[in-house]
């Protein structure tokens, strides 16, 4: 049981690039979720989603495109990178059903230059 | 609007001496209180969650307080041990709105030997 992994680790894109990040997570949780995270703050929440092929947007949308084609996985993509996304990006799990834990993945350090 | 914050943004103390780590909420509908720590280089881990029905609740080494009246919750950590040393947040579970949480700035605790 590898909880929610994020792929990739790290990573370094020039101004207009375009990425994809994997959070995938094998607990068969309903609801994932992304957020970012800039130095010295809390996580903010980008988009989440409540099932597969459902997603919705949180508090920091902009720039930002998610699908959520299987359960198990939720993509979060840059279509065109700017420097103020450079962050760290978290996506997270939770059942649905009610208050619970949300389980977070390790992180994905993203440079934008 | 929603947002949770803490007094404090940094916090030092003495190996086997106990914490308090504070944190103000705004939103005055929320039931739902949860406390991360993050470790560097990693994603937030939970530690202890509250519900607005309960004004206390202990877990291993670790109490938290709500105070529903001024919107306060408080992390108490019991002898403090060099492993506590993290950065500490409170989040706001809305979770009648797909789970989200709303994370306050974060209290970095570090424990001196």
């Amino acid at each position: 049981n590898a909880g929610v992994t994020q792929t990739p680790k790290f990573r370094v894109l020039k101004t207009g690039q375009s990425m994809t990040l994997l959070c995938a997570q094998d607990m068969n949780h309903e609801y994932m979720y992304w957020y970012r995270q800039d130095p010295g703050m809390g996580l903010r929440l980008i988009h989440y989603s409540v099932g597969e092929g459902t997603t919705a947007k949180g508090e920091v949308p902009d720039g930002y495109n998610v699908s959520r084609l299987k359960k198990q996985n939720f993509l979060l993509g840059l279509e065109s990178a700017a420097p103020s996304q450079t962050s760290v990006y978290f996506c997270a799990s939770v059942v649905a059903g009610g208050p619970n834990e949300q389980f977070f993945g390790p992180g994905t350090r993203l440079t934008v230059l | 609007g929603e947002s949770v914050g803490l007094h404090l943004p940094t916090l030092s103390v003495q190996e086997g001496d106990n914490s308090i780590i504070n944190c103000a909420y705004s939103n005055s509908a929320s039931d739902y209180f949860i406390w991360y720590k993050q470790e560097s280089g990693k994603g937030p881990q939970f530690i202890i969650d509250i519900r607005s029905n309960m004004d206390k609740r202990q877990g291993q080494r670790v109490t938290v307080l709500l105070n529903k009246t001024v919107k306060h919750l408080s992390l108490q950590i019991a002898a403090t041990q060099p492993g506590d040393s993290a950065v500490y947040f409170c989040a706001e579970n809305l979770f009648n709105q797909g789970g989200k949480l709303i994370f306050g700035q974060g209290t970095e605790l570090s424990v001196k030997p």
